[in-house]
């Protein structure tokens, strides 16, 4: 299976930074990621797919980018309602797999 | 408005059995695949089980291979997932989320899930 992993695990950042959080996995290939973030007590929501198009709805201050085994989400500018787990999926191959989770709050 | 409802979780000894329930609305429920994620308490998100839109292909998670079953209903848009022989590790929030494939697979809505505990 592939793994994912994520860094930073966590991070603290001001209303107004530019925030970026890296997904490496264990296999390259070469667009099927996606990132969700999820608030406690919520289901995950999706922001990014095929590894850089913004879902639906998602303001334009996140975006994605990456290639083979790295990848990156990068908030331009955090605001107070961004502060949530951030997750990235490889949905390259079964078994689907997760990142750990990168926990986003604010300063 | 596309809603999941998940139902049927509970608390189960190990070795028991449950079956969980995912309601659909608002989307075409036929043509969409579907998955369950699971969420152990105050971990992270798992990939649990697959299941194409028509039935004819099921994908599972090696831990639950053999214990669970993903089924679907489309007449009555729902979602199943029999799970036997539930082990302590097995305890998490389970979410049903529809998986688009186009252009490439990712979980665009999601359920707000159901609890499973499996102790004694």
């Amino acid at each position: 299976a592939i793994q994912m992993t994520q860094s930073p695990s966590s991070l603290s950042a001001s209303v107004g930074d530019r925030v970026t959080i890296t997904c490496r996995s264990s296999h390259g290939f070469i667009n099927e990621l996606s990132w969700y973030h999820q608030k406690p007590g919520q289901a995950p929501k999706l922001l990014v797919y095929q590894v850089s198009t913004l879902h639906s709805g998602v303001p334009s201050r996140f975006s994605g980018s990456g290639s083979g085994t790295d990848f990156t989400l990068t908030i331009s500018s955090l605001q107070p309602e961004d502060c949530a787990t951030y997750y990235c999926l490889q949905d390259a191959q079964y078994p689907f797999t997760f990142g750990p989770g990168t926990k986003v709050e604010l300063k | 408005e596309v809603q999941l409802v998940e139902s049927g979780g509970g608390l189960v000894q190990p070795g028991g059995s449950l079956r969980l329930s995912c309601a659909a609305s608002g989307f075409a429920f036929s043509t969409s695949w579907l998955t369950w994620v699971r969420q152990a308490p105050g971990k992270g998100l798992e990939w649990v089980a697959t299941i194409k839109s028509d039935g004819t292909e099921e994908y599972y998670l090696d831990s639950v291979r053999g214990r669970f079953t993903i089924s679907r209903d489309n007449a009555g848009d729902s979602l199943f997932l029999q799970m036997n022989s539930l082990r302590a590790e097995d305890t998490a929030i389970y979410r049903c989320a529809r998986q688009s494939v186009v252009p490439v697979d990712h979980f665009d809505h999601w359920g707000q899930g159901t609890m499973v505990t499996v102790s004694s």
